[in-house]
C-alpha cells in the first residue's frame, strides 16, 4: 500500500488549504484513513479521520474548519481546512488508520503566507 | 502542550539499551491501545509499536514497548547510529464525546 498526498504548497491567509491523498496497491474501502500534520520543528497533530463509508471525527480544536472526504471510485480521501493563518504552515500527511498506522504518505509542505 | 508527556531527549552508546516513557492519564494511555513511531528527520514517521506490544513485519525485535497504567514504554535494546531519530507515542483520548488521536511531543534520541 501506497500514500501520496498532493496540493498546492501554498497558500493565503483566509483561504482554504486542499489536499488529496491517492492510495495505491490496495482498496480504500477497508480501512479508516487519516490526516496528522507537523508544523516545522514541532510534534505531530492529529487533524482527523474517515471511515471509507463516510464516517469522520475531527480534532476538536480544528472541527469548526476541517472537512475530510472520500471518492472511493477513485481511490481517494481529501482534506479540507478553511480560514487558514500562519499558525497552519506545516507537513501535512496522510495515513491508513484511525490516527496514523502502518503506511504513511511521504507528506507534503504546505506554507500559508500572502 | 502535547497530551502526552514525553522527554524531550534520551541519549546512550551504541549497542547500549535506552528506554523512552509516555506518561498521559485514564481517558487516554489509561483505557486504549498506544503506538510508537519512529521519525528520521525529513521523512514521515514509521510505525514501530502498535496495540502497546506489538511489532509489524520487518521491525527488529530491538524494539518493545510496554504499559503500565496510565504510562508508556519504548525500549530499544543493542543500540545503533541509525537508530538516531525522534520517537513519538500516539493513542486515542476518549475525553470528549468523538474521542481524539492524541500524541507525545516527541522525544529525540542520540546514539552517542
Amino acid at each position: 500500500v501506497q500514500l501520496q498526498e498532493s496540493g498546492p504548497g501554498l497558500v493565503k491567509p483566509s483561504e482554504t488549504l486542499s489536499l488529496t491523498c491517492t492510495v495505491s496497491g490496495g482498496s480504500i474501502s477497508s480501512s479508516y484513513w487519516s490526516w496528522i500534520r507537523q508544523p516545522p520543528g514541532k510534534g505531530l497533530e492529529w487533524i482527523g479521520y474517515i471511515y471509507y463509508s463516510g464516517n469522520t471525527n475531527y480534532n476538536p480544536s480544528l472541527k469548526s474548519r476541517v472537512t475530510i472526504s472520500v471518492d472511493t471510485s477513485k481511490n481517494q480521501f481529501s482534506l479540507k481546512l478553511s480560514s487558514v493563518t500562519a499558525a497552519d504552515t506545516a507537513v501535512y500527511y496522510c495515513a491508513r488508520g484511525q490516527r496514523g498506522g502502518d503506511y504513511w504518505g511521504q507528506g507534503t509542505l504546505v506554507t500559508v503566507s500572502s | 502542550q502535547s497530551v502526552l508527556t514525553q522527554p524531550p531527549s534520551v541519549s546512550a552508546a551504541p549497542g547500549q539499551k535506552v528506554t523512552i516513557s509516555c506518561s498521559g492519564s485514564s481517558s487516554n494511555i489509561g483505557n486504549n491501545y498506544v503506538s510508537w513511531y519512529q521519525q528520521v528527520p525529513g521523512t514521515a514517521p514509521k510505525l514501530l509499536i502498535y496495540e502497546n506490544n506489538k511489532r509489524p513485519s520487518g521491525i527488529p525485535d530491538r524494539f518493545s514497548g510496554s504499559k503500565s497504567g496510565t504510562s508508556a514504554t519504548l525500549g530499544i535494546t543493542g543500540l545503533q547510529t541509525g537508530d538516531e531519530a525522534d520517537y513519538y507515542c500516539g493513542t486515542w483520548d476518549s475525553s470528549l464525546s468523538s474521542g481524539g488521536g492524541v500524541f507525545g511531543g516527541g522525544t529525540k534520541l542520540t546514539v552517542l
